[in-house]
């Protein structure tokens, strides 16, 4: 059972492209869900999505955006990257109780 | 609005002495409470939660926390520390809702000394 799956592991980006990080899960979760973390500051929500269709933001949404075509799935879009954006970023899906975390994107924005 | 504070971003025991890890929540509704764990360069694993039921919950790893009502607290504890123990530890309060939002602490870096 893989779980989580987040791609890719870690990436450099320039300032001003475009990045999709990729999330997906096989235990057929409706709930999903992305976090940043930085250093000093936690987790912070990004944004989730209910069930496929719906998505909401979080705590920090400004800057991101998301789409839930299906279950499985649920990327994290920047569209215009800018450095404060660099930090880890996890995915995480729910069974309803418990919130199970992928093993996270590195993500440096130059 | 819920929040969580974990008093002391970096303890330090010895092995074989007690863990202790300190974690205050603020919630308007019955909280959800869970425990983290993050080894280097991880994903976070869930250690333990509180939901409903028994206020004691116990975990993986040897691990245990103490839901009290009165103290707003959610205290993470092990009797005898192993240098594996070595990590970050996130606490987090939920109120179980449809969402299921997690709010976190800042985190807690846990070294043990041989």
């Amino acid at each position: 059972i893989a779980g989580i799956t987040q791609a890719p592991t870690s990436q450099i980006l320039a300032a001003g492209r475009r990045m999709t990080l990729r999330c997906t899960q096989d235990m057929r979760h409706n709930a999903m869900y992305w976090y940043r973390q930085d250093l000093g500051l936690g987790l912070r929500l990004i944004h989730y999505s209910n069930t496929a269709g719906t998505t909401g933001k979080g705590e920090v949404p400004d800057g991101y955006s998301v789409s839930r075509a299906n279950t499985d799935d649920f990327p994290l879009t920047l569209a215009s990257a800018v450095p404060s954006q660099t930090s880890v970023y996890f995915c995480a899906s729910s069974d309803g109780a418990t919130q199970y975390f992928g093993p996270g994107t590195r993500l440096t924005v130059l | 609005a819920q929040s969580v504070t974990q008093l002391g971003s970096h303890v330090s025991v010895s092995e074989g002495a007690l863990v202790l890890l300190r974690c205050n929540y603020s919630s308007s509704v019955p909280p959800y409470l869970f425990w983290y764990v993050q080894y280097p360069n991880q994903g976070l694993q869930l250690l333990l939660k509180y939901t409903t039921g028994a206020t004691l919950v116990k975990g993986i790893n040897g691990f245990e926390a103490e839901f009290k009502k009165s103290e707003t607290s959610f205290h993470l504890t092990k009797p005898s520390a192993h240098m594996s123990d070595a990590a970050e530890y996130f606490c987090a309060v939920s109120d179980g809702g449809a969402t299921n939002k997690l709010i976190f602490g800042t985190g807690t870096l846990l070294a043990v000394q041989p």
